[in-house]
């Protein structure tokens, strides 16, 4: 089963926007990952986020995490049609290298 | 540096048949974990492999089996295929010790008929 769900399900937006998505999940975690998926095919790491951290930067990449709320956001700024994919969070509980997914977020960039 | 390999790319069976598939890990990368990925679902964690052992499995049933080489190499095995077996398999290997960031590899799409 799933760990958590991410909002929105789907997003559309144009080049040069930013896009925000959230993800929720349900029990204690160790750490929290963003992966990017094109086209069905293998996943990319995006950033890793430590339980013990608020918050990240990775290039145009923004990661937030509230433990108290079991949530995290993943902001992309300025993005490109390049961007477009699925995103997807994935927790790992303290002791476990497995990693939960959520439903994933379908991105949609335009030109 | 080769990352994640997984052969083969695609594969189509029909119910009842057995399937076998391989995964080589990122280089330095002891520990390999399976992943099946149905059609607009997030990956669902099958098992993981270390030194040669499943360390730990998810909610699949026995058909599903596999095998770590001393190569570090991985080998996914499901018997007796179910139309619902039908999905993106995915590999990812990451390096014991080390942060949990995990490599994927481009997956294998079975389809059953």
């Amino acid at each position: 089963s799933q760990q958590g769900e991410e909002d929105p399900q789907a997003l559309s937006i144009q080049e040069g926007e930013n896009a925000t998505m959230n993800c929720s999940y349900k029990t204690s975690i160790n750490n929290l990952q963003w992966y990017r998926q094109n086209s069905g095919r293998g996943l990319v790491h995006l950033i890793l986020i430590r339980s013990n951290e608020r918050e990240k930067h990775s290039g145009r990449l923004r990661v937030t995490l509230d433990t108290s709320k079991k949530s995290s956001s993943l902001l992309i700024t300025a993005s490109r049609a390049a961007d477009t994919a699925s995103y997807f969070c994935a927790t790992d509980g303290t002791g476990f290298q497995k990693l939960v997914f959520g439903t994933g977020t379908r991105l949609l960039v335009s030109p | 540096d080769a990352g994640v390999t997984q052969s083969p790319t695609h594969l189509i069976k029909t119910r009842g048949q057995q399937v076998t598939l391989r995964c080589s890990p990122k280089s330095g990368h002891d520990t390999v974990s399976w992943y099946q990925q149905a059609l607009g679902q997030g990956p669902q964690f099958i098992f993981q492999y270390y030194e040669e052992e499943e360390r730990q499995r998810g909610n699949f049933p026995d058909r599903f089996s596999g095998h770590q080489f001393p190569n570090y190499s991985s080998e996914l095995n499901v018997n007796a295929l179910l139309l619902g077996d039908s999905a993106l398999y995915l590999c990812a290997s990451r390096e014991i010790g080390s942060s949990n960031e995990q490599f994927f590899g481009p997956g294998t799409r079975l389809t059953v008929l």
